[in-house]
């Protein structure tokens, strides 16, 4: 079983508000992930590190920030939600045998 | 391009019952080729994880297997349980970068009926 967690699991929240999906691992992977999946639909990298203060945007283009301070945090930042960002949005961590473990997901509906 | 695709994109069938779900690839350098289970609303669990040289592997009642010839892979799920209702997704891993970058599949969404 993966130690890899996510915060909330579920939120809704107005249109412009700030928000922060919250990720954390206790296996100390240097590298983590965030993807993107729409319902019936590909997981889509958004966010990726290799380790602490490094940071990359990944294939689908997001309007979200991260940051890499710890090796066991990587939260996702939206300055000001819109409808378009509501998903459901998955960290994950990868082990030196390049196996990806992922979160439980939050699930983000913008009104 | 690359990419992953999966068939069919949903099957039903009776508890009890065998099932095999379709995987086909065209991601080169090709590096692994794994099968997550995702339960709804859940993130993706890995049941299997493949490499160049691998044909099949087993992991209880899943068997994975792959052509990489043809760039195929199949999951079989033998006596199919109400649990495995799920979504399996096929991924597969390039060799190209180091961020051994991952392509997913769509997904096949499985319902077992009792």
């Amino acid at each position: 079983e993966a130690d890899i967690y996510q915060t909330p699991r579920y939120l809704v929240i107005g249109t412009g508000k700030k928000i922060t999906l919250e990720c954390s691992q206790t296996m100390g992977h240097d590298k983590m992930y965030w993807y993107q999946q729409d319902p019936g639909m590909e997981l889509h990298l958004i966010h990726y590190s290799y380790g602490v203060n490094s940071t990359e945007k990944g294939d689908l283009s997001s309007e979200s920030t991260v940051s890499r301070i710890r090796t066991e945090h990587f939260p996702l930042t939206l300055e000001s939600a819109r409808p378009s960002h509501t998903s459901q949005y998955l960290c994950a961590s990868r082990d030196s045998a390049y196996e990806q473990y992922f979160g439980p997901g939050t699930r983000l509906t913008v009104t | 391009k690359n990419q992953v695709e999966q068939s069919p994109q949903s099957l039903i069938i009776l508890e009890g019952k065998n099932c095999t779900l379709q995987c086909n690839y065209t991601v080169s350098p090709f590096s692994n080729l794994r099968w997550y289970k995702q339960d709804t609303g859940r993130g993706p669990v890995s049941l299997t994880i493949m490499t160049f040289s691998e044909n099949t592997k087993s992991n209880g009642r899943y068997t994975a297997t792959l052509d990489a010839d043809t760039k195929q892979s199949s999951l079989h799920i033998t006596a199919s349980q109400l649990s495995d209702s799920a979504s399996y997704i096929c991924v597969v891993s390039d060799r190209g970068s180091t961020l051994g970058r991952l392509y997913f599949g769509r997904g096949t969404q499985l319902t077992v009926w009792p």
